[in-house]
């Protein structure tokens, strides 16, 4: 039992807009701890996709957004692409004094 | 270049410990944070703690306090995680991952070891 909750999967045709959501609480993201975002493509290590809740950093395209409202965050992917066919996962810090991560979503390129 | 090159693959018996080591390289050791994140197969991803790699000090997840040890070597860039009491369910792949900031300042993790993968089975 993950203390972000994301939806399991996703999915989009090459080209369409994706989102992806990130349910948090009041001693998370509600508390205003920042959210990051991380892809992980098969059998690879996460790589950071979005930091502070809307910042990519150097060599990630564009296409990835991020945003965060109340005790939410939103993952955008626009101009789907195969290679973008990963999980992603959701990250934030928690008032326990501890990181916490999403369940991840397995995003399927049609 | 940033890497953080982690040790191989263990195979251990409930009951055991196992230690893990994370050599860093390309930035200055103890200008960041370092984390162990685990993941069970075809699981999520699970944050078990922090240390600090200038002054050493710790911070664990609830779940593995008691359980966990984590140290680093500054002469020799690298963090240690030892695991203890290794229980089917701790199977998984083990990640370093580095942070500028600790994690209550909106620490990320801007950079990961390639995993270690460890086995528990009798």
């Amino acid at each position: 039992q993950s203390v972000l909750t994301q939806p399991p999967s996703v999915s989009g045709a090459p080209g369409q807009r994706v989102t992806i959501s990130c349910t948090g609480s009041s001693s998370n993201i509600g508390a205003g701890y920042d959210v990051h975002w991380y892809q992980q493509l098969p059998e690879t290590a996460p790589k950071l996709l979005i930091y502070a809740n809307n910042n990519r950093p150097s060599g990630v395209p564009d296409r990835f957004s991020g945003s965060k409202s109340g005790t939410s965050a939103s993952l955008a992917i626009t101009g789907l692409q195969a290679e973008d066919e990963a999980d992603y996962y959701c990250q934030s810090s928690d008032s326990s004094l501890s990181a916490v991560f999403g369940g991840g979503t397995k995003l399927t390129v049609l | 270049q940033v890497q953080l090159v982690q040790s191989g693959a263990e195979v251990k018996k409930p009951g055991a410990s196992v230690k893990i080591s994370c050599k860093a390289s390309g930035y200055i050791f103890t200008s960041y944070y370092m984390h162990w994140v685990r993941q069970a197969p075809g699981q999520g991803l699970e944050w078990m703690g922090i240390i600090n790699s200038s002054g050493g000090t710790t911070s664990y997840a609830q779940k593995f306090q008691g359980r966990v040890t984590m140290t680093r070597d500054t002469s020799t860039s690298t963090v240690h995680m030892e695991l203890s009491n290794l229980r089917y369910e701790d199977t998984a792949v083990y990640y370093c991952a580095r942070s500028r900031f600790h994690v209550t300042a909106d620490g990320n993790f801007d950079y990961w070891g390639q995993g270690t993968l460890v086995t528990v089975s009798s």
